[in-house]
């Protein structure tokens, strides 16, 4: 109930191309759906994050889609970047009350320059 | 830019010994959470801190591990005894609100090191 699953691991993808990662989850509680990009060595740092009365947010070359009923989510990156190379967590929370993040276990991306 | 900080950035320390971090947040931010992160996995809430009480400790080992927010605004993380399954980045966050939909903005963590 509490897990948010996280897929591919790991990515590797061309300069230019599509990088997307997927996320799921089961808590039906959760509307508050952040994604995380984390450098080697640094904290992570909001990327873009989505509530669930939206099926899709774009924020620059970064658009997260939102399936409900699928309990679903994912991060596409397009024109993907040497400089997009880092792991992403997708995490889960609600939107009201004193809640805990939940995080995915994370996919390192590596852009190909 | 306003950012959380952390320290030291880097402990090695003997297991057994006592190991303590240091958190301090973003000014105004009343919420506060140690996460701990393994090599390869996604942050873990150890404790979350409203102002200077608790609100979820529930995935903290109590036996060794202790968290403080006297003042509610930096806080104290500390181990004792360390074990060698300890070893990983302790990841300080605040967010301004009490609500889990509020931006949490995370340190760049201590890595420690247990041998």
């Amino acid at each position: 109930q509490q897990q948010v699953k996280q897929s591919p691991q790991s990515l590797i993808v061309q300069k230019g191309g599509i990088s997307i990662i997927n996320c799921a989850y089961e808590n039906t509680a959760f509307d508050y759906f952040p994604w995380y990009q984390q450098f080697p060595g640094k904290g992570p740092a909001l990327l873009i994050a989505i509530r669930p009365d939206v099926s899709e947010k774009k924020e620059g070359r970064f658009t997260i889609s939102f399936n409900k009923s699928a309990k679903q989510f994912s991060l596409h990156i397009m024109d993907s970047q040497p400089g997009d190379s880092a792991t992403y967590f997708c995490a889960a929370s609600k939107a009201s009350g004193t809640y805990k993040y939940i995080f995915g276990t994370g996919t390192r991306l590596k852009v190909l320059a | 830019e306003a950012e959380v900080a952390q320290s030291p950035r880097y402990k090695i320390t003997e297991k057994s010994q006592a190991v303590a971090f240091w958190c301090d947040p973003i000014s105004g931010h009343a919420t506060l959470y140690w996460y701990r992160q393994i090599l390869g996995q996604g942050p873990e809430l150890l404790v979350q801190f409203q102002d200077e009480s608790v609100v979820d400790d529930s995935q903290l080992p109590k036996d060794r591990f202790s968290a403080e927010r006297l003042k509610g605004v930096d806080s104290t993380l500390k181990i004792q005894p360390a074990e060698l399954g300890d070893s990983a980045m302790y990841l300080c966050a605040s967010s301004w609100g009490a609500v889990g939909g509020t931006e949490a903005f995370f340190g760049q963590g201590t890595r420690l090191t247990v041998v």
